[in-house]
Formats: structure tokens, C-alpha cells, sequence
């Protein structure tokens, strides 16, 4: 089956510690994102990337990072620098922007929460 | 940056009455897109409006993009309580680079 696959689906992490969400797609899709949806909020865009081995920083980059070295893969950082990152991730892919056909598909989703 | 912009927040209706939810941006897009997002869920992909002036219809869902490239709206005529869920605009920027969302209506039906 294709598709983007998120894990895990809830983490849990002590305040202080930096933890790692992963996102592979097997759409053979350039284009990779990362949001935060707060409760009852909309997506802020964290991360993107178009390309292997590049990324640009969204609206809320400030205390994560982000790694591109395959075209399947596009993991999310969030360090001990994020000050409130109790929050559902979302991570999606397209086919390359410019093209006609633009639709972005998400996958499940992280909940992680910071104690 | 861009920005998108997204009314009303939260909107109850009864079954059966339509509803509208309106999305404008701060720039010229290249294209809107629009997804729902069922309670606990993920946004799901529902359309694309690429031309200045669009309209399309799915059903009881009629999708509409300004002749300024810069506002959109959904409209649901007769709505049902499978219709209850968050719907998000979310704009491409001219470059064809990022896609932002705008902040989402939150749809509650009555029954």
C-alpha cells in the first residue's frame, strides 16, 4: 500500500530531553512538511522541504530541526529549546510543488506529550 | 509571510441547514485546497481550485475561488451530522514552494 506513516502514534518524553518523529512516504513524492496543530487550532507550518538534502524553515521552526537524506524520509527534531512542544504532528508529502496536481497527504499524526 | 485567514472559528448548525466557511489570504496564490478534518483524525484532501473565478461542486459541497486568486469558500447545502468536522483551507504560494493552512472552522450539526 502507499502512503505516509507517522510513528510513533504517542509519545511520551520528560522535559529537558530532545526526541526524534518519524515520517516516511512510499509516494515517491519531492515534497515533505511538518506541522503542529494545538487543540482546537489550525496547522502551523514548521518545516519543508522540495528536495533531498534541502529544507526550509516555516512559521514556527524555532526549537526543532529537521533532516532530509532520502527522498522517503523526513524526520522532526524537537529539542529541550521548544518551550511548549505538547502538541499533535503532522507530517505530509506531495508530488513536487509546480506541478498541477498538489494535494498534500497526511499521515496519522504524533500526540506527544512533555512531562 | 503569507497568511491565511479563515471564518468563522466555530460554527453550530441544525441538520439540514447550509453552512459557509470563508478563506482569504494576504497574497495572490497559485492554488486553494481544501481538507477535512473528522475529530481525532488527519485532514483528508477533498478539492483543488487552480483558475481565477472556479467553481466546483462535489455533492452537497460547492467550492469557490475569488477572481483575485486570494479568497476562497465552502459552502454545504443541507447540512448532515456526517459533515461534522474541522475544514481547513490551504493556499500554495505563487513560487509553488509552501503550503499554508489557514486556522480552520470547526462544523458542529445538530441532529
Amino acid at each position: 500500500d502507499g502512503g505516509i506513516t507517522q510513528s510513533p502514534k504517542y509519545l511520551f518524553r520528560k522535559e529537558g530531553q530532545n526526541v526524534t518523529l518519524s515520517c516516511e512516504q512510499n509516494l515517491n513524492h519531492d515534497a515533505m512538511y511538518w506541522y503542529r496543530q494545538d487543540p482546537g487550532q489550525g496547522l502551523r507550518l514548521i518545516y519543508y522541504s522540495q528536495i533531498v538534502n534541502d529544507f526550509q524553515k516555516g512559521d514556527i521552526a524555532e526549537g526543532y530541526s529537521v533532516s532530509r537524506e532520502k527522498k522517503e524520509s523526513f524526520p522532526l527534531t524537537v529539542t529541550s529549546a521548544q518551550k511548549n512542544p505538547t502538541a499533535f504532528y503532522l507530517c505530509a508529502s506531495s508530488i513536487r510543488p509546480g506541478y498541477m496536481n498538489t494535494e498534500a497527504f497526511f499521515g496519522q499524526g504524533t500526540r506527544l506529550t512533555v512531562v | 509571510g503569507q497568511q491565511v485567514m479563515q471564518i468563522p472559528q466555530y460554527q453550530h448548525v441544525q441538520e439540514g441547514e447550509d453552512f459557509t466557511t470563508y478563506c482569504n489570504s494576504s497574497t495572490t496564490l497559485s492554488n486553494i485546497q481544501w481538507y477535512k478534518q473528522r475529530p481525532g483524525g488527519h485532514p483528508v484532501f477533498l478539492i483543488q481550485l487552480v483558475k481565477s473565478g472556479e467553481v466546483k461542486k462535489q455533492k452537497r459541497l460547492t467550492f469557490q475561488f475569488g477572481e483575485a486568486k486570494k479568497n476562497s469558500s465552502l459552502h454545504i447545502t443541507a447540512t448532515q451530522t456526517t459533515d461534522v468536522g474541522t475544514y481547513f483551507c490551504a493556499g500554495l504560494d505563487n513560487a509553488g514552494n509552501m503550503l499554508t493552512f489557514g486556522g480552520g472552522t470547526r462544523l458542529m450539526v445538530k441532529p
